[in-house]
């Protein structure tokens, strides 16, 4: 089985929906985090969480937020979906200070 | 703001060549990784380098730390269609516990 999981793995959806993107880890990792990847420029990221009471904003925060509910779940909302949010999601985590081991991404479309 | 830029952002060549793949910034880093990335999947680390100049090998792959821990370089030898896929290089500043990535170097090793 997977150690980082995210559901779901495609999703299409309309402008101004709202939409919720799932992670899960078996790994017992505290640190968490949520990333954007588009053409040409790497990976961004978005929303990063040290233990469950602890949320921190990334470069591109805006638009999105998150819920640490436990240790081994990170979910990411896009409260009113826009177009320039279709991009590949990854979630992340780490036991160590750098080594991050990634979930298989989600590929989402905001038509 | 950090930024890592890799070089070049896209190379094509025969199995059997050899390339070179440069990670450069203008800050330090106290490590440096290197993930790879095959397509509908999130990156997997390779290597992670943390001394000035120290050079560490994988097989046919060669890494390397810049002596100012600013850059880093990925070289493969006598590349194989296997090796095909995106390659992305992230540093960790001393200060910080998040991973700053490059854009990304796009592989291709036509049989």
């Amino acid at each position: 089985d997977a150690d980082v999981t995210q559901t779901p793995r495609n999703r299409i959806t309309k402008t101004g929906k709202r939409i919720m993107l799932e992670c899960s880890q078996t790994k017992g990792h505290d640190r968490m985090y949520w990333y954007r990847q588009d053409p040409g420029l790497g990976l961004r990221l978005i929303y990063y969480s040290f233990d469950v009471k602890d949320i921190n904003k990334g470069e591109i925060s805006d638009g999105y937020s998150v819920s640490r509910q436990a240790q081994a779940k990170f979910s990411l909302s896009l409260e009113s979906a826009i177009p320039n949010q279709t991009a590949l999601y990854f979630c992340a985590t780490s036991g160590t200070r750098d080594t991050q081991y990634f979930g298989p991404g989600t590929r989402l479309t905001v038509l | 703001t950090q930024l890592l830029k890799q070089s070049p952002q896209f190379l094509s060549i025969q199995e059997g060549e050899n390339l070179t793949v440069y990670c450069n910034s203008s800050s330090v880093f106290s490590s440096l990784q290197w993930y790879r990335q095959e397509p509908g999947e999130g990156p997997v680390l390779l290597v992670t380098v943390v001394t000035g100049g120290e050079v560490k090998k994988l097989k046919r792959l060669t890494f390397q730390f810049g002596d100012a821990r600013k850059d880093s370089s990925l070289h493969i030898t006598a590349a194989q269609t296997g090796d095909t896929g995106l390659y992305l290089c992230a540093g960790l500043a001393d200060s910080s516990y998040k991973l700053i990535f490059g854009s990304g170097t796009r592989l291709l090793v036509r049989p």
